[in-house]
């Protein structure tokens, strides 16, 4: 696709539910990301996949948060029993190459969940 | 170990005057830095960044950054304001020497462009 999609863009949940957000990437991008964006803050680094295998997930706050991208394209992040705390903007960004060497990460418009 | 400031929370500026939106970093090695802008409800838009070679980047949409090394700056500077440049701005930064593939953000500068 021409750039980096989310859905959806607004989700409400009660506190205890689950929730899944997807993220479509740019068509050929190795590189995936999530990040949490909390009101008023930079986006802070959730988990970091490279094609299919999920290379760093030291930034999901708990248990709680699994994420996934079973044939190195779509991603989907789950929040389980939703918490309150877990209301936030979530970002997906891509990237066309791996590791360290530069390229440009490309964000998606975000999805907002917000938890009763 | 990677972190960015970005040390005002808002900058206002009269439409045409020029504008600047201050970084700073700090990295083990060389850094690569980044400037993105985000507006209402949309994602992180990318603006330019420094990789290596002329302090001086230019741009999308007429904004320019310079990366000074001594002064560990990276701000980001446009000649003449406009009211639709009003938006957040994020300076981010990846320490490439350390290894670093995940870019650390600052918390963001809201600028606020007046006619």
């Amino acid at each position: 696709g021409a750039g980096v999609s989310q859905s959806p863009r607004y989700k409400v949940a009660k506190r205890g539910q689950d929730v899944a957000l997807r993220c479509d990437p740019i068509s050929g991008h190795v590189s995936l990301f999530w990040y949490q964006q909390a009101l008023g803050q930079g986006p802070e680094f959730l988990t970091y996949f490279q094609n299919e295998a999920q290379l760093d997930k030291s930034g999901l706050p708990s248990d709680r948060f699994f994420a996934e991208r079973p044939e190195g394209s779509v991603s989907t992040l789950k929040i389980q029993r939703t918490q309150q705390e877990d209301s936030a903007v979530y970002l997906c960004a891509s990237r066309r190459t791996s590791g360290v060497l530069e390229d440009t990460q490309y964000f998606g418009p975000g999805t907002r969940l917000t938890v009763l | 170990a990677q972190s960015v400031a970005q040390p005002e929370d808002q900058v206002n500026v009269a439409e045409g005057n020029p504008l600047t939106v201050k970084c700073t970093y700090s990295v083990s090695g060389n850094p690569y830095l980044f400037w993105y802008v985000q507006y209402p409800n949309r994602g992180l838009q990318f603006l330019l960044k420094y990789i290596t070679g002329d302090n001086l980047v230019k741009g999308s949409y007429g904004f320019e950054a310079e990366f000074n090394k001594s002064q560990t700056s990276f701000h980001l500077k446009k000649p003449s304001a406009l009211v639709s440049d009003s938006a957040l701005y994020f300076c981010a930064v990846r320490d490439v020497a350390g290894g670093s593939y995940i870019p650390t953000f600052g918390r963001g500068t809201s600028l606020i462009v007046h006619p």
